[in-house]
């Protein structure tokens, strides 16, 4: 199909390693956005893209946590020195346009677990 | 407080009841969103409200601009729609702030 892929659905790291989640959102959408999901909780905002421009990451808990998209189509989030309260869900979202007060369209999501 | 709450937390339902999940809101907002959850992750856009009203087959979502209320109705409820089902807002030019969810368990 051609919605927002994420990989790798599933990732076991152990503390102190770093990860990398990737999100391949749909063709042609400007707006990215990442979330981080814990369990039984409600997404949370950590950082939006419009193209490759990073216009928000107010919500990265930490120093630790990186996005990029440097050609303005896939997504990177890293983690780097991973706690264990790293461990959630983290989903990727995109939108066709600069704004988003627009049904978004998400990924299944990466469940990371750390050990 | 919470700028999204929503309620109940956790619904159990009998196959048939109709079923209505509450969002309020504390923040200025330019569109309301209901998401379906289930589990493994994926999340499905169900709606998104402005004002009035909207319906998709069983699916009915309502919202009040001026209570900063919305409600989801799900008429002749049936076990496929058991999932978390989240409310979240929008604000022109910024990210959705979410609800933390309800969880419905719709039994045969």
């Amino acid at each position: 199909g051609a919605g927002v892929s994420q990989s790798p659905r599933y990732k076991v790291a152990k503390r102190g390693q770093d990860v990398a989640l990737r999100c391949d959102p749909i063709s042609g959408h400007v707006s990215l956005f990442w979330y981080q999901q814990a369990l039984g909780q409600g997404p949370e905002f950590l950082t939006y893209f419009q193209n490759e421009a990073q216009l928000d990451k107010s919500g990265l808990p930490s120093d630790r946590f990186f996005a990029e998209r440097p050609e303005g189509s896939v997504s990177t989030l890293k983690i780097q020195r991973t706690q264990q309260e790293d461990s959630a869900v983290y989903l990727c979202a995109s939108t066709p346009g600069r704004v988003s007060n627009q049904p978004q369209h998400f990924g299944d999501g990466t469940r990371l677990s750390i050990l | 407080k919470n700028e999204v709450e929503q309620s109940p937390q956790n619904l159990t339902a009998q196959e048939g009841e109709f079923i209505t999940i509450n969002c309020s809101y504390s923040v200025g907002i330019s569109a309301l969103h209901w998401l379906q959850q289930h589990p493994g992750g994926g999340i499905v856009s169900l709606f998104m409200l402005s004002s009035g009203k909207k319906k998709h087959g069983r699916l009915i979502a309502t919202i009040n601009i001026q209570e900063k209320h919305s409600s989801l109705h799900i008429t002749a409820s049936h076990p496929r729609d058991s999932a978390v089902y989240i409310c979240a807002v929008s604000n022109y030019g910024q990210n959705f702030v979410f609800g933390p969810g309800t969880r419905l368990s719709v039994l045969p």
